[in-house]
């Protein structure tokens, strides 16, 4: 079953510290992964988008990795602010059938405190 | 530049009642999705379309119907509300289908959101 976890569910952090999420998936065939960051009641917004053969992309404070042979990734937020507080959702891609199926995370809500 | 807008952004309906969703993309996109958040679940593809005039069904179809009219229009209807479709729904669009490809064109793009409640 095609499916994709984040760790932790939520975390707190100290304004001006770094974190790392977790994202792991079981999701064939694989076509690309992606990192979401959604605001308390607003869309998600894109921040990397990485295909198989990439293994870091980074989008200013964010830089998210990608190990396919583990089938993992990560997304690291450098010197945290405080407008990071929000959720963050790892998204994989599957194309099957000529439709790119997405299947998303539950996410990782993250809280910066000052 | 208003990307995806959704109406309503609340509402609160009686089970047994109907409504619909609109969405609308001024980035004339060929790709439309509606998708359902609920909590502690990742978002779930309820229809999406390939282009103006098809629909077609996501994981979660039951209980909704779509029509594509026109190309930056995407509607969702509840025919008749019922209270496990309380959830915050999601309309998105991409240029191309959100596959393998890499291209500004891949990016999805969701709107705000809408909040629906079914007593």
């Amino acid at each position: 079953k095609n499916q994709v976890e984040q760790s932790p569910q939520s975390l707190i952090i100290l304004e001006g510290k770094n974190c790392t999420l977790q994202c792991n998936y079981t999701v064939s065939p694989f076509s690309n992964l992606r990192w979401y960051k959604q605001d308390t009641g607003r869309g998600p917004v894109s921040l990397t988008i990485m295909t198989f053969s990439e293994n870091t992309k980074s989008n200013g404070r964010y830089t998210a990795t990608l190990d396919a042979d583990t089938k993992q990734s990560s997304l690291h937020i450098t010197a945290s602010q405080l407008s990071d507080s929000a959720s963050y959702i790892c998204v994989v891609s599957s194309s099957t059938g000529g439709y790119n199926k997405l299947i998303f995370g539950a996410g990782t809500r993250l809280a910066v405190h000052p | 530049n208003a990307g995806v807008t959704q109406t309503p952004k609340f509402r609160v309906l009686k089970t047994g009642q109907s409504m619909t969703l609109l969405c609308a993309q001024d980035m004339n996109h060929e790709y439309m999705y509606w998708y359902r958040q609920d909590p502690g679940m990742g978002l779930r593809l309820i229809h999406y379309s390939v282009g103006e005039g098809t629909t077609a069904k996501g994981e979660v179809p039951d209980g909704y119907n779509v029509s594509r009219l026109k190309k930056q229009n995407f509607l969702l209807g509840l025919e008749s509300a019922a209270p496990s479709q309380t959830s915050v729904y999601f309309c998105a669009s991409s240029y191309r289908p959100a596959g393998p490809t890499l291209s500004s064109g891949n990016t999805i793009y969701f709107g705000e959101g809408s909040w629906l409640t079914v007593v």
